[in-house]
């Protein structure tokens, strides 16, 4: 079992619509949360990052995490064809690394 | 702010060749830098974690020798692909911390051996 599962997708959505991303860990000590989006051949861009449960919102992103289920989501309002691109979560420790999920490839359409 | 850079960008080098890969924080000072490599529809994948000042940290499964890593100053470091294969072929990858959780990742480095 892989400790960061994500769907690869890839999530078709069409513009306007939310974008619903999730992932799933098995490591509780994991204690906080980061999101990233990769566009092709480019380096990660840190979007959002929580270290608790619960909700955190930023512009039109929202990251959701539910400890108790070992659970997080991201939210993506009125998503635009710019945001097409493949999201990584990453859930981290005290040791200072990161686990990357796989990533969940989305692409919005005009 | 949190600007990382990477170079080269893309570089093809022959079976056998040295590489170096240099990482740099322009607007921050990175006290722990990271190298990932990433295959095509896989996720990032951690090889080394560097302090500057320090010796890197290698996961399990990198080898320290044909993939070295020195964090010199606080805003660079290099990784170095020696003897390279055709198998270390991949998207290498790094990242910069200030101190706190957030990694900011460089813009990768495509290497292609032939």
């Amino acid at each position: 079992q892989k400790e960061v599962e994500q769907d690869p997708g890839p999530l078709s959505v069409p513009e306007g619509a939310i974008v619903s991303l999730n992932c799933t860990y098995s490591n509780s000590a994991f204690q906080y949360f980061m999101w990233y989006r990769q566009y092709s051949r480019k380096g990660p861009e840190l979007l959002m990052y929580t270290y608790s449960s619960g909700n955190k919102e930023d512009g039109r992103f929202t990251a959701q995490v539910d400890k108790s289920s070992k659970y997080i989501s991201l939210f993506i309002r009125d998503s635009q064809p710019s945001d097409s691109a493949t999201y990584l979560c990453a859930p981290g420790g005290s040791w200072g690394k990161l686990q990357f999920g796989a990533g969940t490839q989305v692409v919005v359409t005009p | 702010g949190a600007v990382v850079s990477q170079h080269p960008s893309r570089v093809i080098c022959k079976s056998g060749t040295s590489v170096k890969i240099e990482c740099r924080s322009l607007d921050f000072q990175a006290t722990t830098m990271f190298w990932y490599r990433q295959f095509p529809k896989q996720s990032l994948m951690l090889m080394a974690t560097s302090n500057e000042g320090s010796k890197a940290t290698y996961e399990q499964g990198v080898e320290k020798d044909k993939f070295l890593i020195n964090h010199a100053s606080l805003t660079l470091s290099t990784l170095t692909v020696t003897s390279a294969h055709p198998e270390d072929s991949s998207f290498y990858i790094c990242s910069a911390s200030a101190g706190g959780r957030e990694q900011y990742f460089g813009p990768g480095t495509r290497l292609t051996v032939t």
